[in-house]
């Protein structure tokens, strides 16, 4: 069964502690990003990776931190940084990083953080 | 800065209505523009998308047109069902010298009632 899976679906952590938010792919994808999400809001790009060992910061990276060393993986690390890391977090991916092949980007479930 | 928007944040319509949901957008520069629907707690799905040399497509209950002279894309759906209830969300390709990534607007929350 094809997808794309994130863990864990709710993430509770303290003020000042870093926390890494996984994102699986077996779609045989390129491209993988992530968004973020906060209430009432659209999704602002943080991350992306067009390919394996390669990855590009989007509007909003400040605080975060990723890592591209297998195809299948893409997490993301929430660092104490983050000035309100507090959010719904999104992961995709897409076949190839340029149009048409990245106009349908398949998301996982998300990852309600909260920190504490 | 946000280069997509939505004219309104809310829709409501009774069921079996049509739809529309508009967006405008501000680079002209974009070869695709793509519409997607999250229903709650759910990631975002992929609807439809339409190049830039088309003002119209077609899908399923879905229509999108794109007007580049005001820069302005809608999507219309037909006969509204409750299960169309959720946001939805245009995008568009954002392309530069560091690679290509979807930019996502604001969302229109799309209410269905029956």
């Amino acid at each position: 069964d094809g997808g794309i899976t994130q863990s864990p679906k709710y993430l509770f952590r303290k003020e000042g502690q870093n926390v890494t938010l996984s994102c699986e792919q077996n779609l045989n994808h390129d491209a993988m990003y992530w968004y973020r999400q906060d209430p009432g809001q659209g999704l602002r790009l943080i991350y992306y990776s067009q390919i394996v060992n390669d990855f590009q910061k989007g509007d909003i990276a400040e605080g975060y931190s990723v890592s591209r060393e297998k195809k299948e993986s893409f997490p993301l690390t929430v660092t104490s940084a983050q000035k309100n890391p507090t959010a719904f977090y999104l992961c995709a991916s897409s076949i190839g990083s340029d149009p048409p092949l990245n106009t349908e980007a398949f998301f996982g479930q998300g990852t309600r953080l909260t920190v504490v | 800065g946000e280069s997509v928007g939505l004219h309104l944040p809310t829709l409501s319509v009774q069921e079996g209505d049509n739809s529309i949901i508009n967006c405008a957008y501000s680079n002209s520069a974009s070869d695709y523009f793509i519409w997607y629907k999250q229903e709650s707690g759910k990631g975002p799905q992929f609807i439809i998308d339409i190049r830039s040399n088309m003002d119209k497509r077609q899908g399923q209950r879905v229509t999108v047109l794109l007007n580049k002279t005001v820069k302005h894309l809608s999507l219309q759906i037909a006969a509204t069902q409750p299960g169309d209830s959720a946001v939805y969300f245009c995008a568009e390709i954002l392309a530069n010298q560091a690679g290509t990534a979807l930019i996502f607007g604001k969302g229109t929350t799309l209410s269905v009632s029956s």
